[in-house]
C-alpha cells in the first residue's frame, strides 16, 4: 500500500562505481522527482519527469542520469560515483506540476 | 541560489505552547507549501496557499502569506511532543524550491 517506495533504502559502495535507485509510485501520479538532500538538511531538486518528459535538470552532473520506463516508475542511475555523492536522495511524485507532492522514504548513499 | 529562507533554524519550545516559523523568498510564486520531516523519513506535505490567498487553516495550523514582503509563516498552536520534525518552505514559480527547514522540538 506504501504510495511512494524507493529502493534500496541504503547502499554503501566505493568510489568510481556504478548504482542505481529506483522509485516506484502507485498515485496514478504523471509527474516524479529526484531530490538529493544533504547533510545539512539542505533539499535540492534534481530531475523532474512529466508523462515520460523531463523538464527539470537542476544542473546535475552528467554522471547523474534519470530513467522513466513508464509513468508509474523514475529510476535515478549514477556513475563513477564521488565522495560528494553521499547524500539522502529522496523520490517524489505529484498530479501536475506545482502541486503537493508525496515522498519516498529515501535511499541513504555512502560512498567510501 | 537557494529560494526560500527560513528561520528560525531551530525552535525548542513546551509541550502546548504555540511554535511559529518564518520562511523568505526572493521571486514571484504561484502557491507556497510547507513540508514536515521526521527524522529519517520523506517529506510530508502539510499545506499549500495560492498566491492570491493570505491566510489558510488546517486543523492546528494556520499559514500566512504576504506577496508583497515575499514572506509566509507556519503556526503551529497547542504542540504536542509529537510535533518534533523538521519543516520545510517550498516556493512554486517557474522553479520548485525547497527552504532551508525549521528543526522544532516539542518537549514533553
Amino acid at each position: 500500500d506504501t504510495a511512494v517506495s524507493q529502493t534500496p533504502k541504503y547502499l554503501v559502495t566505493q568510489m568510481g562505481n556504478d548504482k542505481s535507485i529506483k522509485c516506484e509510485q502507485n498515485l496514478g501520479h504523471d509527474t516524479m522527482y529526484w531530490y538529493k538532500q544533504d547533510s545539512k538538511k539542505f533539499l535540492k531538486i534534481m530531475f523532474s519527469y512529466n508523462n515520460k518528459e523531463l523538464i527539470i535538470n537542476e544542473t546535475v552532473p552528467n554522471r547523474f542520469s534519470p530513467k522513466s520506463p513508464d509513468k508509474a516508475h523514475l529510476n535515478l542511475h549514477i556513475n563513477s560515483l564521488e565522495l560528494g555523492d553521499s547524500a539522502v536522495y529522496f523520490c517524489a511524485s505529484s498530479l501536475g506540476t506545482g502541486l503537493m507532492q508525496f515522498f519516498g522514504p529515501g535511499t541513504r548513499l555512502t560512498v567510501l | 541560489s537557494q529560494q526560500g529562507e527560513e528561520d528560525p533554524q531551530a525552535l525548542s519550545i513546551q509541550e502546548g505552547e504555540n511554535a511559529t516559523m518564518n520562511c523568505s523568498y526572493k521571486t514571484s510564486i504561484n502557491n507556497l507549501q510547507w513540508y514536515r520531516q521526521n527524522s529519517g523519513r520523506g517529506l510530508v506535505h502539510l499545506i499549500l496557499i495560492r498566491s492570491n490567498e493570505r491566510e489558510k487553516h488546517s486543523g492546528r495550523l494556520r499559514v500566512t502569506l504576504d506577496t508583497s514582503k515575499k514572506s509566509s509563516s507556519l503556526l503551529i498552536t497547542a504542540s504536542r511532543a509529537a510535533d518534533t520534525a523538521s519543516y520545510f518552505c517550498a516556493t512554486v514559480g517557474n522553479q520548485f524550491y525547497f527552504g532551508t527547514g525549521t528543526s522544532l522540538t516539542v518537549i514533553p
